[in-house]
């Protein structure tokens, strides 16, 4: 059954330092997603991305936030100078059309030092 | 601005109980889809149930069961029969026609169910 992949499956990383966390979609989707949820809290929106550019973002995706899509399978999202704040579970989403489910990745987990 | 209530922070039952899980939700818009997805203590997200605001009609899938009352902007998700395997935390979403999908979701309601 086809799934979402995110890596690395925990990530740690000092405050300043710049992460990438990867996902690859599930192949036919269209639409992609970065959620966070950050320890025991509810899962949040960051940013949807579509047609090669993103589509939606929330206030919590700020410019030290930016999502690529580098080839035909990959979608990323790099976070430029981590804060302690940043520490969370990230999780990538994929929809093959709009208003339709989405299917979550296992997650990456952030934990800044 | 969309928005979605799971007032039940946490449930415990014992298994073979019923548990009902409530959501309440609130949209300006009058086409929208609620969700519940799944949270095992693995941490994944596992996609439950979509439906969309026109559709009222309550569903069952084996001991799972949704009850969809537009008039009380409720979407509320029982458990028959539950099983230690049930424990997770459970959350309900919202997306609103006019977005790209992007979910709203409930605080997630902790159902622990025991042996």
């Amino acid at each position: 059954e086809p799934e979402v992949t995110q890596t690395p499956s925990h990530q740690v990383t000092q405050m300043g330092q710049e992460v990438i966390l990867r996902c690859v979609p599930i192949s036919n989707h269209l639409y992609f997603y970065w959620y966070r949820q950050i320890l025991g809290q509810k899962v949040e929106f960051l940013v949807s991305f579509y047609n090669n550019e993103i589509s939606e973002k929330s206030e919590i995706f700020d410019d030290q936030f930016s999502v690529e899509r580098p080839d035909g399978s990959n979608f990323t999202l790099k976070i430029r100078s981590t804060k302690l704040e940043d520490s969370a579970m990230y999780f990538c989403a994929s929809s093959d059309r709009s208003n339709t489910e989405a299917f979550f990745g296992q997650g990456t987990r952030l934990t800044v030092v | 601005a969309q928005k979605v209530t799971q007032a039940q922070t946490e449930i415990s039952v014992v298994e073979k109980e019923d548990v009902t899980l409530d959501c309440v939700y609130e949209t300006r818009d009058t086409t929208y889809y609620l969700f519940w997805y799944k949270q095992p203590p693995s941490g994944e997200l596992v996609f439950l149930i979509r439906r969309n605001s026109f559709d009222e009609q309550n569903e069952i899938s084996g001991r799972y069961s949704w009850n969809f009352q537009k008039s009380t902007s409720s979407f509320n998700f029982t458990i028959t029969a539950s099983q230690v395997v049930d424990s997770a935390v459970y959350f309900c979403a919202l997306t609103e026609n006019s977005g790209y999908s992007t979910l709203t979701f409930g605080k997630g309601t902790m159902l622990l169910v025991s042996p």
